[in-house]
């Protein structure tokens, strides 16, 4: 696509639900990230891939998260058992390949009631 | 590790004045710099970034910024705002071995009022 989408922008949970984001990356690019951003704070790397692969998952806050790129293109990421301290913007990024610039989408608020 | 410090969570100037948003990181390797804007309801798009080079990065939008190794600050600069550059301003550094995974700081809000 001409950018980076991410769907949904707004989303609404209840405590111990499960939710999954979903990143859909410029065409082209191989790489893509994920960052969390709480209220009043800058991005947080959480995980990226290369492709399907994923290198680097450090960046995951729990066990309860998890984030997969299966073809290598649209990627989602699962927040499963929903804590309110798991409330925030995630971010997702793509780039042509690792060490270019990225791209970024516009974001999905996640709200934990 | 890296950080990054913006001291000014936000910055009010009027119309027309010269503004500059502060940066400074830290960090144990060589860096690359950037700058980043967040306007509403959009996502993060690149200003500016520093890899090698001249030390003075002209970016969009008339912005630049300047990186000073020995003070290890980035500071954002533009000698003229307008009403449209009202956004948050988002500066970050990654490390230039491995991948680009950027560490950001907490924001700087730009309150540009007539």
């Amino acid at each position: 696509g001409a950018g980076v989408s991410q769907s949904p922008r707004y989303k609404v949970t209840k405590r111990g639900q499960d939710v999954t984001l979903r990143c859909d990356p410029i065409s082209s690019h191989a790489t893509l990230y994920w960052y969390q951003q709480a209220l009043g704070q800058g991005p947080e790397f959480l995980t990226y891939f290369n492709y399907e692969a994923q290198p680097d998952k450090s960046g995951l806050p729990s066990d309860r998260f998890s984030a997969e790129r299966p073809e290598g293109s649209i990627s989602t990421l699962t927040i499963q058992r929903t804590e309110q301290r798991d409330s925030a913007m995630y971010r997702c990024a793509s780039s042509f390949a690792q060490g270019n610039e990225q791209f970024f989408g516009p974001g999905t608020r996640l709200t934990v009631l | 590790a890296q950080s990054v410090t913006q001291l000014d969570s936000q910055v009010p100037v009027f119309e027309e004045a010269p503004v500059e948003l502060r940066c400074n990181y830290s960090s144990s390797v060589s860096v690359y710099l950037f700058w980043y804007v967040q306007y509403p309801n959009q996502g993060l798009q690149l200003l500016l970034k520093y890899l090698s080079g001249s030390t003075l990065v002209k970016g969009i939008n008339g912005f630049e910024a300047e990186f000073n190794k020995s003070q290890t600050s980035f500071h954002l600069r533009k000698p003229s705002v307008h009403i449209s550059d009202t956004a948050e301003y988002f500066c970050a550094v990654s490390g230039e071995s491995g991948y680009s995974t950027l560490t950001f700081g907490k924001g700087t809000m730009l309150l540009v009022s007539p």
